[in-house]
């Protein structure tokens, strides 16, 4: 089955620099690759996504890239703020076949 | 509006009783699905079910059933409860086909002492 790996587990920036997280998954079959943010004691919320057949997208000051053939996505945030803290965790799916994988997800703080 | 919830919350239990978490959806997904959050381990799936009378095992399914009589509602039972499932649950559902935006009830905290 599908196996995600997400890194770093945390992440410290000053707000206004860029945060970057990673993931890697196993099956090359996965084709849907959502990111969730969950600030303390709430529930996860996606807040951008991206499906295999695009390599970038962006919305506001987060993009997602994807590289299929490395089978790896990445979270940027640019120009963070304080209200960008919280876990982030990245998945991944066969899209209309298999549940979402989740990775262990990513602690980032934005110190101001 | 259109909302997912659990019940309880939170909720302390003893080694070996019985526990059930509810989870009801009013969007009319045929997908639903139910997630373990712990420290180190993110999100694990536990059961879903993309129907009524369909329920399939998860990642971390040992100790745990689910049932599907209706579209609204995929209640969580853990058998016997053992202190290794203390953990925070979240019950999400999905629109059909399965695909797209996982929406998260708010999680019940359950506690097995």
């Amino acid at each position: 089955g599908e196996n995600v790996e997400q890194h770093p587990s945390t992440l410290s920036v000053q707000e206004g620099d860029s945060a970057v997280i990673k993931c890697t998954y196993s099956d090359s079959a996965s084709n849907y690759f959502p990111w969730y943010k969950q600030e303390l004691g709430k529930r996860p919320q996606l807040i951008i996504d991206i499906r295999s057949n695009v390599g970038e997208k962006k919305d506001q000051r987060i993009a997602v890239t994807l590289n299929k053939t490395a089978k790896h996505f990445s979270l940027h945030i640019t120009e963070t703020q304080p209200e960008d803290s919280a876990v982030y965790f990245c998945a991944a799916s066969r899209e209309g076949n298999t549940p979402l994988v989740f990775g262990k997800g990513t602690r980032l703080s934005v110190i101001a | 509006d259109a909302e997912i919830t659990q019940s309880p919350r939170h909720k302390i239990t003893e080694t070996g009783r019985q526990v059930t978490l509810a989870c009801h959806q009013t969007w009319n997904h045929n997908n639903m699905f139910w997630y373990r959050q712990d420290l180190g381990h993110g999100l694990r799936l536990i059961h879903y079910s993309y129907g009524v009378h369909d329920t399939n095992k998860g990642e971390v399914s040992d100790g745990y059933s689910v049932s599907r009589s209706n579209t609204e509602d995929l209640p969580l039972t853990l058998e016997s409860a053992a202190s290794s499932q203390t953990s925070v649950y979240f019950c999400a559902s999905m629109g059909y086909p399965p695909g797209g935006e996982l929406f998260f009830g708010e999680g019940s905290r359950l506690t097995v002492l």
